[in-house]
């Protein structure tokens, strides 16, 4: 079964500096998405980056990049130049079957960054 | 804004009761997918619709059903309702399963609060 990892339940960081949010996953699958949400206090959820396992680079949006080793099956979402905005639960998905009859997400567990000033 | 709707946004109501959820995915999206979140599970996947068809099915419980309609909107029907109900239901749409990379965008949520 495909299993997502994310073994830091909370983390800080000083404001302007990057931070790493973990991510291991779980599959047999050979060809598979992989996802980064955020959902602040307000509690939507925000879609942010998505890597294929296909894709040989890695994927960027903004100052958000995904640090994806595909031997270690893991997908880090790397956050740069931190704001205060940024404080929030980040959550690490994968999607079930790629093209396949369905692309539900299965979620981990969460991150909970707080930005410090 | 993501451009899926989700109404109510918040629910409070008694066990035993029944509550129906209701979601419009965003213009053009065909999947329509629910998720609840709650502390104790996380956020787990129910179900899927695809085009008016149920395309997959996760921890749903037998009390819980849904639909998604001709004009693509969907609802969760939530029935019997227990304390362990109350959680933060989303709803998500995406184009569909055959194109693009999947990415599922998120409505706000509806949270349920059982009493």
């Amino acid at each position: 079964a495909q299993k997502i990892t994310q073994t830091q339940p909370g983390m800080f960081v000083q404001e302007k500096e990057a931070v790493t949010l973990d991510c291991t996953y779980d599959t047999s699958d050979q060809s598979y998405g992989l996802f980064w949400y955020k959902q602040p206090s307000s509690g939507e959820m925000i879609f942010l980056i998505y890597q294929g396992s296909y894709d040989e680079q890695n994927a960027t949006e903004g100052r958000y990049s995904l640090n994806f080793q595909k031997a270690r099956k893991s997908a880090n979402l790397v956050i740069s130049a931190s704001q205060l905005g940024d404080s929030a639960m980040y959550f690490c998905a994968m999607r079930e079957t790629y093209g396949g009859a369905t692309n539900k997400l299965i979620f981990g567990t969460g991150t909970l960054l707080a930005v410090q000033p | 804004d993501s451009g899926v709707t989700q109404t109510p946004k918040h629910l409070i109501t008694a066990t035993g009761q029944r509550v129906t959820l209701r979601c419009s995915p965003r213009s053009g999206d065909l999947s329509v997918y629910w998720y609840q979140q709650s502390l104790d599970q996380g956020l787990q996947f129910l179900i899927q619709y695809y085009n008016g068809e149920e395309r997959a099915k996760g921890n749903i419980l037998e009390r819980f059903s849904a639909q998604q309609f001709p004009d693509l909107h969907s609802e969760l029907n939530l029935s019997s309702l227990e304390l362990g109900d109350s959680a933060l239901y989303f709803c998500a749409s995406s184009v569909g399963f055959l194109g693009g990379i999947g990415e599922q965008y998120f409505g706000p949520g509806t949270r349920l609060t059982v009493t």
